[in-house]
């Protein structure tokens, strides 16, 4: 079985400050993992994504996660906060083959002037 | 079209009514997923469809829930008798790829239909 665990259900960071959202995840197979955001009244689209490749993915808008197969981690990080990242942001599990993704139940980033 | 799209973008409904919400992927995705996204919480996995077929309908939280999907496009999920736990954002995804790849796909979402049960 596969879940994701997010640490924070709120984040608050000063703008321009360091942005670091934590994902924990638990998979017994070798996992897929991505980060999605969702805008004010907006859907979800992807962030990033890490399949197997790269240990750490860039994504867009400045983000980066690190998978960390020791930590059971792929936190997202991002060096510089700007208002427009205030969102909520999930992280999602699946497998290779799997279509079920389990995601996590979300981190809201608000972001001070 | 240019994105997935869902109908009706909010739907409020009395308790013991039934309600369809409907899905347009992306053309040319062949995998579709639909979620629940409850007040506070994460995603609830539904279904998934590749193409026209479902081969796992054990996230449906009951059997009022169905869903299903036609000419491996659009797909309309069907609420009978609606309860009031019944009221969040129903979300429906695409992917462009077969089940092989499906693990690694990108999911373009669409907005959501808001569905409120009183």
């Amino acid at each position: 079985a596969q879940s994701v665990t997010q640490l924070g259900s709120h984040v608050s960071v000063s703008e321009g400050a360091l942005v670091l959202l934590r994902c924990n995840y638990s998979s017994s197979v070798p996992p897929y993992l991505f980060w999605y955001v969702q805008y004010p009244n907006q859907g979800l689209q992807l962030l990033l994504k890490y399949t197997s490749a790269a240990t750490l993915v860039k994504g867009i808008n400045g983000f980066e996660a690190e998978f960390k197969k020791s930590e059971t981690s792929f936190h997202l990080t991002k060096p510089s906060a700007h208002m427009s990242d205030a969102a909520e942001y999930f992280c999602a599990v699946t497998r290779d083959g799997g279509f079920k993704t389990i995601f996590g139940a979300g981190t809201r980033l608000f972001v001070k002037a | 079209g240019a994105g997935v799209s869902q109908s009706p973008s909010n739907k409020v409904t009395e308790k013991g009514k039934d309600v369809e919400l409907r899905c347009d992927p992306i053309s040319g995705h062949t995998a579709l997923y639909w979620y629940r996204q409850s007040l506070g919480q994460g995603l609830e996995f539904l279904i998934y469809f590749q193409g026209n077929s479902a081969p796992d309908k054990s996230g449906l939280p009951s059997d009022r829930f169905s869903a299903e999907r036609t000419g491996g496009s659009v797909s309309t999920l069907t609420i009978q008798r609606t309860q009031q736990e019944d009221s969040a954002v129903y979300l429906c995804a695409s992917s462009r790829s077969s089940q092989a790849g499906v693990g690694t796909d990108t999911q373009y979402f669409g907005p959501g239909t808001r569905l409120t049960v009183l």
